[in-house]
């Protein structure tokens, strides 16, 4: 267990169904992030939360919806996905503070399967 | 950041010492020295970082060339369980605005064989 967790584990999901990511972590941290990682490829920033406040933004389709109500919780709302967005969702913690590092925390992921 | 070159992959035998190298040669002098890897199917795990100066913790040891244009990770006495992917990264540590994503790569194999 990392301090970083990550539910549900595993998600089947049609392409016109909606669900949700849910990502909750205790560490103190106050940024949030949410990553994909597709078969083979490296992962891919998608969104960056500090403070709450959605900071980064990587050109990720408006059928993902990324929810930081407070800074223990991060969701992702998935509607009408396609089969190409099955992945691993992995999101990450870190405390963006200066001269205080203690690394990015990952959670082990949501594999995600569109069918 | 600056862009970083691994191998796509080592293997290396259970026991032995595993050494896996990162050229980096475009790092600025405010950029540190970063390693995580990937257990098939899980989140990237922190192993450690370092500026200029040898580092080490109790999973591994990070050795930085003098001129800082590469870096060796090792890990001591690998085991079955050090089967992984593993990303050298090279960033600032604190970007000024409280939250910056890492820039995976895609990273070494290393592969442990018993």
């Amino acid at each position: 267990e990392t301090g970083v967790t990550q539910t549900p584990r595993h998600l089947v999901m049609g392409m016109t169904n909606k669900k949700s990511l849910k990502c909750e972590q205790h560490l103190g941290h106050n940024a949030m992030y949410w990553y994909k990682q597709s078969a083979k490829k490296p992962l891919e920033l998608m969104f960056v939360y500090s403070l709450e406040e959605r900071v980064e933004n990587n050109s990720v389709p408006s059928r993902f919806s990324p929810e930081c109500p407070n800074s223990s919780h991060l969701f992702l709302h998935l509607h009408t996905l396609q089969p190409e967005d099955s992945a691993l969702y992995l999101c990450a913690s870190s405390q963006g503070r200066e001269g205080y590092y203690h690394g990015y925390t990952f959670g082990s992921g949501t594999r995600l399967t569109v069918v | 950041d600056a862009k970083t070159t691994q191998p796509p992959s080592m293997d290396c035998a259970e026991g032995r010492a595993a050494n896996l190298p990162c050229n980096h040669s475009t790092i600025s002098g405010n950029e540190y020295v970063y390693w995580y890897r990937q257990i098939h199917s899980q989140g990237p795990q922190y192993i450690i970082h370092g500026l200029k100066n040898n580092e080490t913790n109790e999973m591994a040891s990070l050795i930085i060339t003098e001129d800082r244009k590469s870096s060796t990770l090792i890990l001591p006495h690998a085991t079955l369980r050090d089967t992984a992917v593993y990303y050298c990264i090279v960033r600032v540590t604190y970007s000024g605005g409280g939250a910056d994503g890492l820039t995976f790569g895609k990273g070494t194999h290393l592969i442990i064989q018993p």
